[in-house]
Formats: C-alpha cells, structure tokens, sequence
C-alpha cells in the first residue's frame, strides 16, 4: 500500500533555532500534502494545506511566517519550524494524498525545544 | 461547519470481548467517512472507509456502517486482542473534494489480556 515517510522522527533542538521536517510519499504522487499538529491525548489539528507548486493554505491561527511549508514536487513537502520556543514542542504529522487515494499519513515527528 | 464527535474514552475491555466505538457526524452534502488507529509513538493508519450511505467498511476484523439516517459511523468488532490497544480516530472528508479530514477527539482503546 502507499508508503509515507517523515523525518526526522524525533528531535530535540535549542530554542531560537529552525527546524525542518520532511514527508515523501514514497510510492504515488501526493498532488496535496496536510501538515497536521497534535498535542498529548488530543485529536489532530489541521496546520495547513499543500499543494504542489503553489503556496499553502493556512488554517486560522496558524502563523504563516512561523511554520514554512514548501511542496516543490510531487513526492516531497517540507515543514519548516522557524526561531522554535519551547510552546513549539509538539508531535508533527504529515499526511499525503493523490486523487484517488484517500490521506496516508507518516509516523510523525516529535519535536522538543528546551 | 463540518464536525465529528466520538465517545470519550478510554475504553477498557478484556481479551475477546465485543467492541463499539460511536461516531456521530455533522456534514452538509454527503461526507466521506474515515476510521484511522493510531498506536503510540505513530503516525495514523487508515483502518477503514466507506463513501457513501449503507456502505460498510471492513478491516482486520473492524466494521463500521455508514449510516446516513443517524448520521452515524459507528466502529464495531467482534472480538478484540490485545494487539488492538491504540487510540481510534473518526474522520469525514466532506463533499468539497479539498481532500481535508475533520477529527473526532479519538478514543483510547485498552484491550487487557
């Protein structure tokens, strides 16, 4: 069945710096990748929408400048954590889909600022 | 706008015992609906679908019905292990096409042997 892979699959990093994390879809083309945030024993919360080659589009609340999404082909989207603060740490999901297929998901990428 | 609301776990049953995890939806049009797992430390998994009304979906043992009159999803299995111990999420996809999942809260599954 469809693979997703995101990575890094945990990381721990200073407050300040950036942090970027990345899905493939390892075995379609994800015309659309979803960056999703999930807190401890919560549901998930959509960030953002990406399609290839065009900007994302970003659910309320959810700064732009903040968290960069990049979707520059059709097997690859990146998530980018700019200038992290600990209130960042979270655990990072990203899903993709195709036309035809319904949203898969990667294992998620748990992220620590100290 | 588009909702889902599960029942609040955390659902404790034993070894083998039936399993029903309620779903219920709120969606203009005709929603796509989803049943995802997630088992600790994962991403989630699509455990099943179904796309429109009377279908029923069916994985490793798991059923659920689309049930258009309740507006209900309901997550049924006969006879739980204790491998099936994970957090389950209810989700629709609605008739946009934008490809978007709303949530359910989820619900925490413990199977205990």
């Amino acid at each position: 069945g469809a693979v997703v892979s995101q990575h890094p699959s945990w990381v721990i990093c200073k407050s300040g710096t950036s942090v970027k994390i990345e899905c493939r879809s390892l075995d379609f083309q994800a015309t659309t990748m979803f960056w999703y945030r999930q807190f401890p024993k919560q549901s998930l919360m959509l960030m953002a929408t990406s399609n290839e080659g065009s900007k994302a589009t970003y659910e309320q609340g959810v700064e732009k400048d903040k968290f960069l999404i990049n979707h520059a082909s059709l097997t690859l989207s990146t998530l980018t954590v700019t200038s992290a603060h600990p209130e960042d740490s979270s655990f990072y999901i990203c899903s993709a889909r195709d036309a035809v297929q319904p949203q898969h998901f990667g294992d998620g990428t748990r992220l620590s600022i100290l | 706008g588009d909702s889902v609301t599960q029942m609040e776990g955390p659902v404790t049953l034993s070894e083998e015992a039936f399993l029903t995890i309620n779903c219920t939806y709120t969606a203009t049009g005709y929603p796509s609906l989803f049943w995802y797992v997630q088992y600790p430390g994962e991403g989630l998994q699509l455990l099943l679908k179904a796309t429109k009304a009377d279908d029923k979906g069916s994985n490793k043992g798991f059923e659920a019905t689309y049930r258009k009159e309740t507006t209900s999803f309901h997550l049924e299995k006969g006879s739980v292990q204790v491998s099936d111990s994970a957090v389950y999420f209810c989700a629709l996809s609605g008739s946009s096409n934008t490809g978007k999942l709303i949530f359910g809260q989820g619900t925490t599954l413990q199977v205990k042997p």
